[in-house]
C-alpha cells in the first residue's frame, strides 16, 4: 500500500524557517516524481514544487521561489520542503504527493502555522 | 498560468440524481506527448484528495463507474450518475500540463 507521511509542521513566527519531510513507503520511491501541495485553511488547493525522482529537474511555483527549497534522499525514502521566510500568507496544510504528470497519491498533510 | 474555471460553486444533488461540473481551462491542455493531462479529484470532508479520473477520462484505482470524464483541449466534464451519499465533498480540477500546475476552485457537492 502507497503511503506519504508528513511531518515536521506547527507553529513558526513570520520571518523564520521550518523544514517539512515525507516519509514514502510502499512504493519504490526513487522512481517517481514528487510534489508539494498546500491548501489554506477553508481554500482550495496551490502547488508548491516538484522534483524529478533523480532531482534533476525541480520547479516552484512564484509564490515560493527563493524561499522554499524541495529535495529528496532516496536512499531514505523521503521528500523535504524547507520553508524559509515565512509569511503569514504561508499557513495551511502541506501534502506531498507522488507523480508529476499524473499525481496518484497524497499524504494526510502537515499543517504549517505562521503567526507572532 | 493556466486558469482554470470550474463551475457551478456547489451543488445540491437527491441520491440517485446524476450531475455535472464544468471545468474550462485558458490554454489547451495538450502535452507534448499529445496526451492531456486533465484529471479530477474529490476531497471529501476532512480528508486529503483523492484522484478520481485522470487524464481526462480514466477512472482511477477503485473509483466506481459512476464516475466518468470526458472533454479535449480546454473544456471538460466530470459526471457522476447516481449519486450515493459518500460522493459529498470538494470536487477539483487540476492540470498537470503546463508548469505551475493550477487547481480549478472546487465544487461543492452537498447531498439534499
Amino acid at each position: 500500500e502507497v503511503q506519504l507521511v508528513e511531518s515536521g509542521g506547527g507553529l513558526v513566527q513570520p520571518g523564520r524557517s521550518l523544514k517539512l519531510s515525507c516519509l514514502a513507503s510502499g512504493f519504490t520511491f526513487s522512481n517517481y516524481g514528487m510534489n508539494w501541495i498546500r491548501q489554506a485553511p477553508g481554500k482550495g488547493l496551490e502547488w508548491v514544487a516538484s522534483i524529478s525522482s533523480s532531482s534533476s529537474y525541480i520547479y516552484y511555483a512564484d509564490t515560493v521561489k527563493g524561499r522554499f527549497t524541495i529535495s529528496r534522499d532516496n536512499a531514505k525514502n523521503t521528500l523535504y520542503l524547507q520553508m524559509t521566510s515565512l509569511r503569514s500568507e504561508d499557513t495551511a496544510l502541506y501534502y506531498c504527493a507522488r507523480g508529476i504528470r499524473m499525481v496518484d497519491a497524497w499524504g494526510q498533510g502537515a499543517s504549517v502555522t505562521v503567526s507572532s | 498560468d493556466v486558469v482554470m474555471t470550474q463551475t457551478p460553486p456547489s451543488l445540491s444533488v437527491a441520491i440517485g440524481q446524476s450531475v455535472s461540473i464544468s471545468c474550462k481551462s485558458s490554454q489547451s491542455l495538450v502535452y507534448s506527448d499529445g496526451k492531456t493531462y486533465l484529471h479530477w479529484l474529490l476531497q471529501s470532508p476532512g480528508r486529503s484528495p483523492k484522484r478520481l479520473i485522470y487524464q481526462v477520462s480514466n477512472l482511477g484505482s477503485g473509483v466506481p463507474d459512476r464516475f466518468s470524464g470526458t472533454g479535449s483541449q480546454k473544456d471538460f466534464t466530470l459526471k457522476i450518475s447516481r449519486v450515493e451519499a459518500e460522493d459529498l465533498g470538494v470536487y477539483y480540477c487540476a492540470q498537470t500540463t503546463h508548469f505551475p500546475f493550477t487547481f480549478g476552485s472546487g465544487t461543492k457537492l452537498e447531498i439534499k
